[in-house]
């Protein structure tokens, strides 16, 4: 099974504030990989698909990059709607698998 | 506008079988455009896929979860299912469905949930 070890757990950060988040495979996935964000007693949201392709409507300050193990998010500019929490998801191999989750929350 | 909502009882007794439907609406499921996927979260933690099931009929499910699990597709009644069998309260969590597009060189990840439903395991 390919491991997505997502990095940070958890994150404090302030409004205006550029956030970066980390998701490593443990073997080469290309470009298969989408981010998701999730607030509480909703439903998962994706945001970018195919690492780096942003969704449709989602806000431009999301953007994605990365290919084979290592993907990150970037928010460039911290919104009070984005504190959240956020899954990558690899989808090159069965079983497909979710990181572990960041939790962004205000500073 | 494609939405999908999931249905099914809320509480299950350990040992029986979990069956949960997932309706689809606003298009339609006959299409090898699309497959279809579960996806669970127990309460406080991350998100698990369960399995996926394509219009062909393939299907794909978690090593932790195959011995146990079933899906499948009613394309007449624009549905799919998800079974599990003999659930234990490791099983209670929010289950979602989802779908997701099959490009013509690209296999796109979920880009539509439902809304999710509890499930609780418990006598």
């Amino acid at each position: 099974d390919i491991q997505m070890t997502q990095s940070p757990s958890s994150l404090s950060a302030s409004v205006g504030d550029r956030v970066t988040i980390t998701c490593r495979a443990s073997l080469g996935i290309r470009n298969d990989l989408g981010w998701f964000q999730q607030k509480p007693g909703k439903a998962p949201k994706r945001l970018i698909y195919a690492a780096s392709t942003l969704q449709s409507g989602v806000p431009s300050r999301f953007s994605g990059s990365g290919s084979g193990t290592e993907f990150t998010l970037t928010i460039s500019s911290l919104q009070p709607e984005d504190f959240a929490t956020y899954y990558c998801l690899q989808h090159n191999n069965y079983p497909w698998t979710f990181g572990q989750g960041t939790k962004v929350e205000i500073k | 506008q494609f939405q999908l909502q999931e249905s099914g009882p809320g509480l299950v007794k350990p040992s029986e079988t979990l069956s949960l439907i997932c309706t689809v609406s606003g298009g339609s499921m006959r299409s090898s455009s699309y497959y279809w996927g579960w996806i669970r979260q127990p309460p406080g933690k991350g998100l698990e896929w369960i399995g996926s099931i394509y219009y062909s009929g393939s299907t794909y499910y978690s090593p932790s979860l195959k011995t146990r699990v079933t899906t499948s597709v009613d394309t007449s009644k624009n549905q799919f299912s998800l079974r599990l069998t003999s659930v234990t309260a490791v099983d209670t969590a929010v289950y979602y469905c989802a779908r997701g597009i099959v490009g013509a060189n690209y296999l796109y990840a979920f880009d539509i949930w439902g809304q999710g439903t509890m499930v609780t395991v418990s006598s």
